[in-house]
């Protein structure tokens, strides 16, 4: 089976632009959760998606939104990049009552 | 609200030493209780969990963690660590049977010397 997979790997953008994140969840998992990773620090919940409605948002401006399709796939969004925002971006999904979460290899982001 | 706290933010170990990587969380609800492994560039992996049932979890790897709910702490330890230990590690807490968020700590970065 194939584990939770992240697309792209790398991504440079400019202050301003925009950016959409991919990930593709373990096949039967309905729950996808999106972290932001800054160098040295725990991921930080950033979404939690199940059954494509969104059941949680961290503490993130309004900048940040996602979404998840009826494959149970999803797509997290960034408007208005800030140097800030230049992390790894981590997608896990979860089994039903989040006994464990499986993460995909992350995207790293670079705004310049 | 969860939050979980990792005491150490480095830790040095000889090769072939024992560890222990500590973490304590709190939380007025039951969790669960989890060690996830980040090697460099790469996401997240789990160690190992507990749920429920007996306090002494074993994981991948030779590592073993300790459930104490009086302490509220979920200590991680290895009896001989190796060369490719060299890694971060995250403890983290999810509300029990909820489809919720995970927790995580600020990492505990474990560094092996020679």
């Amino acid at each position: 089976d194939a584990g939770v997979t992240q697309s792209p790997t790398h991504l440079i953008k400019t202050r301003g632009q925009q950016v959409t994140l991919r990930c593709s969840p373990i096949s039967g998992h309905k729950s996808v959760s999106w972290y932001q990773q800054v160098l040295g620090q725990g991921p930080q919940f950033i979404f939690q998606y199940y059954e494509k409605e969104e059941r949680g948002r961290g503490n993130f401006p309004d900048r940040f939104s996602a979404r998840q399709f009826p494959n149970y796939s999803s797509e997290l969004n960034v408007n208005a990049l800030l140097l800030g925002d230049s992390a790894l971006y981590l997608c896990a999904s979860s089994p039903p009552r989040n006994t464990e979460a499986f993460f995909g290899q992350g995207t790293r982001l670079t705004v310049v | 609200a969860q939050s979980v706290t990792q005491l150490d933010s480095q830790v040095p170990v000889f090769e072939e030493a024992p560890v222990e990587l500590r973490c304590n969380y709190s939380s007025s609800v039951s969790v669960y209780l989890f060690w996830y492994v980040q090697y460099p560039n790469q996401g997240l992996q789990l160690l190992l969990k507990y749920l429920s049932g007996s306090t002494l979890v074993k994981g991948i790897n030779g590592f073993e963690a300790e459930f104490n709910k009086s302490q509220t702490s979920f200590h991680l330890r290895k009896p001989s660590v190796h060369i490719s230990d060299t890694a971060e590690y995250f403890c983290a807490v999810s509300r029990m049977n909820r489809d919720d968020k995970i927790i995580f700590g600020k990492g505990t970065r474990l560094h092996i010397l020679p």
